[in-house]
């Protein structure tokens, strides 16, 4: 158990619809990330919040957003869903450094 | 942006055999990094290496950050059934408090008993 906690771990909803995951990290991480699997893409940093603040930005598509509470968890927005955003998402925490420790992801599935 | 080439795709291999998987890169890593994903799980941290040259184990894995920080490589000696599951690589870069992972596309490894 990394100490991530993602909720909810499936989720299925129709093209179109939004969706919001969300990522409690480990005590006394800073920094949440975000990160998207796909079959045909692999493992794809979306975004970096560091203590409530963006901090650095990948491929994140504009139908998406993210934001980090000051309780320190974190939330994935996805908006106006097609199929293709079938995936599974995973949120990782990190103290200030370096290492960074994944929840068991959230598995969505869009119809 | 970034790219890292991971290799080999995937491997068959009897139990016991000693394993070797690397990446490269195209751009500079200040940390390389190796995750291992189980079906079901997310990725699991085995080894992170901080400057070039180091060379770290974790009881049967050993890896090493190259030399020219674009390179790192992963071996496993003496398999067992339970190391069956998708190795990654990940560079790191940082600037500040800002930190984005780059993976490598993954080994599958496959142990025979």
């Amino acid at each position: 158990d990394s100490g991530v906690t993602q909720t909810p771990k499936h989720l299925i909803t129709a093209t179109g619809q939004r969706v919001t995951l969300r990522c409690s990290p480990r005590s006394g991480d800073l920094s949440v990330y975000w990160y998207q699997q796909s079959l045909d893409q692999g493992l794809q940093f979306l975004i970096q919040y560091y203590n409530g603040e963006e901090r650095a930005k990948g491929n994140i598509l504009e139908r998406f957003s993210a934001q980090q509470f000051p309780d320190l968890h974190s939330e994935l927005n996805l908006s106006s869903l097609e199929l293709g955003d079938s995936a599974l998402y995973f949120c990782a925490s990190s103290p200030w450094g370096l290492e960074a420790f994944f929840g068991q992801g959230t598995r969505l599935t869009v119809v | 942006g970034q790219q890292l080439n991971q290799s080999p795709q995937s491997m068959f291999i009897q139990e016991g055999e000693d394993v070797s998987m690397n990446c490269t890169s195209s751009s500079i890593f200040n940390t390389w990094l190796w995750y291992k994903q189980e079906p079901g799980e997310g990725p699991v941290l085995l080894i992170a290496l901080y400057k070039a040259g180091e060379l770290t184990s974790n009881g049967r894995l050993t890896a090493q950050f190259g030399i020219t920080r674009k390179d790192s490589f992963l071996n496993i000696s003496a398999s067992i059934p339970s190391d069956v599951g998708i190795y990654f690589c990940a560079g790191q870069l940082t600037s500040g408090s800002a930190r984005q992972l780059t993976f490598g596309s993954g080994t599958q490894l496959t142990v025979l008993p």
